[in-house]
């Protein structure tokens, strides 16, 4: 299995611009996580599906955030206006069984958000 | 207390030696916990899953103290390839989600 694959790696953007962010979680896996990563908060966790159904988005910032598991293979997390303050890693991981899982999540390699 | 604490470090210490972190976590329910690590600009990986008192995977050890609520994880005989930030993992209190603690850095240095 090729892993969580999340695109693009790096994203630049100015402030104002509507960035997207991609995700195909593995395949089987029936939960999808998005987190963001900065120094200063760690790894928040930012809405999680489970069977391409949200099921708490309660760690999203604000109403600028929207995040969408159309099919089992694929998810968007998407950010309109950007500002300078959304500037960090996000993360999107994936997993069988939930919290029960023996074998924790599976992350993908970052998307790296600069707003300028 | 909060969900999970770490003491973020940085731990030096030199090739060869033993070195234990610790991590506290507030839900007492939880039956799971994990310790990941993660690379400089890298996504966090699975190192170890802790179940029952313990469990040990070659120079890594990890120990659960229910009583206490917290985690240790020992890493015995420390390599140039073993600094990173070590994660520690714990069931968020509605146990639904996985919650994440900000890490400890450590750095083996020759």
């Amino acid at each position: 299995d090729a892993g969580v694959i999340q695109s693009p790696r790096h994203e630049v953007t100015e402030m104002g611009q509507e960035v997207t962010l991609r995700c195909k979680p593995i395949s089987g896996h029936d939960y999808l996580f998005w987190y963001r990563q900065t120094m200063m908060r760690g790894l928040e966790l930012l809405i999680y599906f489970n069977n391409n159904v949200p099921i708490d988005d309660s760690g999203m910032p604000e109403d600028r955030f929207s995040a969408k598991m159309p099919n089992a293979s694929f998810s968007t997390l998407k950010i309109q206006p950007s500002e300078p303050r959304d500037s960090a890693v996000y993360f999107c991981a994936s997993t069988e069984h939930g919290v029960r899982s023996v074998y924790g999540y599976t992350f993908g390699s970052g998307t790296r958000l600069t707003v300028v | 207390r909060k969900e999970v604490e770490q003491d973020p470090g940085p731990f030096n210490v030199p090739e060869g030696a033993t070195v234990a972190f610790n991590c506290t976590y507030s839900n007492s329910a939880s039956q799971s916990f994990f310790w990941y690590r993660q690379d400089c600009r890298k996504e966090p990986k699975l190192l170890m899953s802790v179940y029952s008192s313990g469990n040990e995977d070659g120079r890594f050890t990890a120990q659960l103290n229910r009583a206490s609520q917290y985690i240790s994880l020992l890493i015995r005989d420390s390599k140039l390839s073993d600094s990173a930030t070590y994660l520690c993992v714990v069931p968020n209190s509605g146990y639904s989600t996985l919650t994440f603690g900000k890490g400890t850095m450590l750095l083996v240095s020759p």
